[in-house]
């Protein structure tokens, strides 16, 4: 099986702007969550997408904002960017999205904002 | 919510010594255990797991403990090599909970 992949892999972009970040699960997984990782913050909880509804989101401003279309793949917005979006933005998938699922990521989009 | 710390940020050891990390987390409702491992520019790859009915794993080189009581976990890695090297990320899944909550992890070096 293809792992989960994203795209674009680098993004460049100013400060105003909106971007758009893409995530494609591994086939037959339904349950798509995104997070930020910045270095010394960890992994930063976005939202979790299942069967297209958030079932799950964190704490991040409006301006971040997703959805799953019904083949399970993913997109990430965020608009009116600000200097500390930049970060690297990973995907992750699982089956069912069962509590306690082992959880398959990306290789992550970098975002830089200038 | 979950809340997870994570120590130390940095540890440096010479190959084939033991390296030890730890976490801690708050909600004594967490049930399950993830590490995960992530190699400079690749993606975060579970490495091992555990459940709260049990108090040790072990995996080769890596074991993972569990103190429920005083709610810490930590990894260890046994006879350590530079292939070790990477950033090591625990979590905490309440049950029920989809997501977990990750500690902001612990760039583990091994010189050799």
């Amino acid at each position: 099986k293809a792992g989960v992949t994203q795209t674009p892999r680098y993004l460049i972009k100013t400060r105003g702007q909106q971007v758009t970040l893409s995530c494609s699960p591994i086939s037959g997984h339904r349950s798509v969550s995104w997070y930020q990782q910045t270095p010394g913050q960890g992994l930063q909880f976005l939202f979790e997408y299942f069967s297209e509804t958030q079932r799950n989101k964190g704490n991040f401003p409006g301006r971040f904002s997703g959805r799953q279309f019904s083949n399970s793949r993913s997109e990430m917005n965020v608009s009116t960017l600000e200097l500390g979006d930049s970060a690297l933005y990973l995907c992750a998938s699982s089956t069912s999205g069962t509590p306690q699922e082992k959880l398959f990521f990306g290789s992550g989009t970098q975002l830089s904002v200038l | 919510g979950e809340n997870v710390e994570q120590h130390p940020s940095t540890l440096s050891v010479q190959e084939g010594d033991s390296a030890v990390i730890k976490c801690t987390y708050s909600d004594s409702a967490s049930n399950y255990f993830p590490w995960y491992k992530q190699e400079l520019g690749k993606r975060p790859q579970l490495i091992i797991d555990i459940r709260s009915n049990v108090g040790e794993k072990k995996d080769q080189r890596i074991a993972v403990t569990l103190n429920k009581t005083a709610k810490h976990f930590s990894l260890h890695i046994t006879e350590t090599q530079p292939e070790d090297s990477a950033v090591y990320f625990c979590a905490a899944t309440i049950g029920g909970s989809y997501i977990p909550t990750f500690g902001r992890g612990t760039s583990l070096i091994v010189h050799p």
